[in-house]
């Protein structure tokens, strides 16, 4: 079965600073892979999305991830975070059938001045 | 742009009571999903419907109820509350397939005393 693994539940680093979010993911064949970001009292909103290609997936606000298949990995990442990225991010990936997504469990990030 | 609107933002229950949440989607999407949030636990899909009318069980539907008697409204009830539960309850449509984006709304809050 498709599973998604955020292994560290929170991440803290200071505006400026790099980040890297990291996702690990279960599945048979090649997957879609979703970053999606929830801010607070918010329902989720989508950052970025692979589906094939370049491993190299830009998103919104600068974010960008990383598709690797050997690894079986998603990695999130921003060269430089603002205190306004202090959210919840999950990674997601679709069943094979496509009618549901499977979430990881989230990872909170908070950015401090 | 379309919006998802989720009611009430706030739902406060006594231990054995039915309780019902509703949401409404602009977008026309065929696609709708109930995920249901606890802390630490990332999303989990409680029912999805693929059309007016169609129910299709998650992994948690147990102990829930849905309804999807209009293309633009899928309402969800719980039950039989159980007492100290809190979660929040997150709505989400999608124009087919979980293999395309989500749009969400900002969720209800459930508290049971």
């Amino acid at each position: 079965a498709q599973s998604v693994t955020q292994p560290d539940a929170r991440v803290t680093v200071s505006e400026g600073a790099s980040l890297q979010l990291r996702c690990k993911y279960s599945y048979s064949a090649t997957p879609y892979l979703f970053w999606y970001v929830q801010y607070p009292r918010q329902g989720l909103q989508l950052l970025l999305k692979y589906y094939s290609g370049d491993p190299v997936v830009q998103g919104v606000n600068s974010f960008e991830a990383e598709f690797s298949k050997s690894n079986s990995s998603f990695h999130l990442q921003k060269a430089s975070v603002h205190w306004s990225d202090s959210a919840v991010y999950f990674c997601a990936l679709p069943t094979s059938s496509g009618q549901k997504l499977v979430f990881g469990q989230g990872t909170i990030l908070k950015v401090y001045l | 742009g379309g919006i998802i609107t989720q009611t009430p933002k706030f739902l406060i229950g006594q231990e054995g009571q039915k309780l019902t949440l509703k949401c409404q989607q602009n977008f026309n999407h065929d696609t709708m999903y109930w995920y249901r949030q606890d802390s630490g636990k990332g999303l989990r899909l409680i029912y999805y419907s693929i059309t007016e009318n169609d129910l299709q069980k998650g992994d948690l539907s147990e102990g829930y109820d849905a309804s999807r008697e209009k293309k633009s409204s899928f309402s969800l009830t719980v039950t039989s509350a159980q007492k100290n539960e809190m979660a929040v309850f997150l709505c989400a449509s999608s124009i087919q397939t979980s293999a395309e984006t989500l749009y969400f709304g900002s969720g209800t809050r459930l508290t049971v005393l």
